[in-house]
């Protein structure tokens, strides 16, 4: 299993800011992925963090808007570039080892832009 | 596209059972897994189907029929402390990648 920290937990910002969540993994893992929440639905991939190459997104996700960083097996960062009221979400991250199915998500960081 | 379809809300009684299901659309299929999510925690792994058929855990099952696109999270002995949002979501590909469905909220009363 894995132990994943999130930081900050919830932050309020306000629009055209940037802010970067951090992302600590108590293990060494293969995967790690960005997902974004609205409060009650579901959980939508942003992106899958690659160590020392760039990031894979998905689709409607640019890396100008969500530049990813992951200088190592255990840490990764998320920014979230010129906010608007719209990036308002919870954004987790999650990790898991290539030969496992199994994600272990992080308790979320609650963003509120305003 | 991918598209996942679960119930939006269950309701049931503590000690029952309740079924949620799972009807896939995606382009790839590795398997079907289900997640808990609590209000305000973060996703919990539940369960992971590859193959067609049955796996237990516990008073958790779930069910897979690739045949029909289909699954369901089976909860048994149903306790107040179950009542969360379920995830179905599908892995379409060798990388762990994971399409979520919209979730359903279950609510367990006394």
């Amino acid at each position: 299993s894995a132990v994943i920290s999130q930081k900050p937990s919830r932050d309020i910002c306000q629009r055209g800011t940037s802010l970067t969540i951090q992302c600590q993994v108590d293990s060494q893992v293969t995967m790690m992925f960005w997902y974004r929440q609205q409060p009650g639905q579901s959980l939508t991939l942003i992106a899958t963090a690659n160590q020392g190459s760039e990031a894979t997104y998905e689709s409607g996700f640019v890396i100008d808007k969500f530049p990813i960083s992951r200088p190592n097996l255990t840490f990764s960062t998320l920014t979230v570039s010129n906010m608007s009221p719209e990036d308002s979400s919870i954004y987790l991250c999650s990790a898991s080892q290539e030969s496992s199915y199994e994600q272990y998500f992080g308790p979320g960081t609650r963003l509120t832009v305003t | 596209g991918q598209s996942l379809e679960q119930p939006s809300e269950v309701t049931a009684v503590e000690g029952a059972i309740v079924q949620i299901n799972c009807t896939y659309q995606t382009s790839g299929f590795y398997g079907l897994s289900w997640y808990q999510q609590h209000d305000g925690g973060a996703p919990t792994f539940l369960s992971y189907n590859a193959l067609d058929g049955l796996e237990e855990t516990g008073r958790f099952s779930s069910f897979l029929s690739r045949s029909d696109s289909y699954g369901y999270l089976l909860l048994q002995e149903l306790q107040m402390k179950d009542s969360a949002s379920y995830f179905c979501a599908v892995r379409d590909n060798a990388g762990n990648m994971l399409t979520f469905g919209g979730g359903t909220r279950l609510m367990v009363k006394p």
